[in-house]
């Protein structure tokens, strides 16, 4: 079993929609958890970044972690046709150490939002 | 503009040859990462670098070597020991370990 799993999709919504997209994790000692956009033939992007439980927003995005059940979302009110593109969760255990810095990702969601 | 810069954009290697990705930076980060990414596998860590002359394992370094002499720069090699170098590569660098920035990768190919 991966440590993170995610849905590749590809997932096609109408402009307009709400947009959802979802992780799962194994590992209980992750801590940070990221979002990253990534267009085609271009490196990721971060998009959100957020410690622990809870929910933050930014503009039309909201990430949401529930360290319960391991289970991270992103959510795209009003998508855009410029939206489209791969999302990948990543994750880490903490800012220091000998795992400084080290990323899990999920295996990517690709989006197309259609006008 | 501050960012990192991947060269080439596109790499062909014969069989047997050891080839050399560029990643450059001029963000100031301390740390420095190499990735892998196959269809349908995300991304993979190959190698990371917290310090100047310093430099760690990833997930899958086998086949691979870097070298960190200085702060800006973080080539990657790519021996004869890896099998199956086809893929998309992507540096990233970091201020605080957590929000890497990308940057737009090489993509490599056997001839």
């Amino acid at each position: 079993q991966k440590e993170v799993e995610q849905d590749p999709g590809p997932l096609s919504v109408p402009e307009g929609a709400i947009v959802s997209l979802n992780c799962t994790y194994s590992n209980s000692a992750f801590q940070y958890f990221m979002w990253y956009r990534q267009y085609s033939r271009k490196g990721p992007e971060l998009l959100m970044y957020t410690y622990s439980s809870g929910n933050k927003e930014d503009g039309r995005f909201t990430a949401q972690v529930d360290k319960s059940s391991k289970y991270i979302s992103l959510f795209i009110r009003d998508s855009q046709p410029s939206d489209s593109a791969t999302y990948l969760c990543a994750m880490s255990y903490n800012a220091g150490g000998t795992s400084y810095g080290k990323l899990t990702f999920g295996q990517g969601t690709i989006l197309t939002v259609h006008p | 503009d501050g960012g990192i810069t991947q060269s080439p954009k596109y790499l062909f290697r014969k069989e047997g040859q050891n080839v050399t990705l560029s990643c450059e930076q001029n963000l100031n980060h301390d740390a420095m990462y190499w990735y892998r990414q196959d269809p349908g596998q995300g991304l993979r860590l190959i190698y990371y670098s917290q310090i100047v002359n310093d430099f760690q394992k990833g997930d899958i370094a086998e086949g691979y070597s870097v070298s960190r002499e200085k702060k800006e720069s973080f080539p990657l090699t790519v021996t004869s020991a890896q099998k199956n170098p086809t893929a998309f590569y992507l540096c990233a660098s970091s201020k605080d370990g957590m929000s890497q920035h990308f940057g737009d990768g090489t993509r490599l190919s056997i001839l």
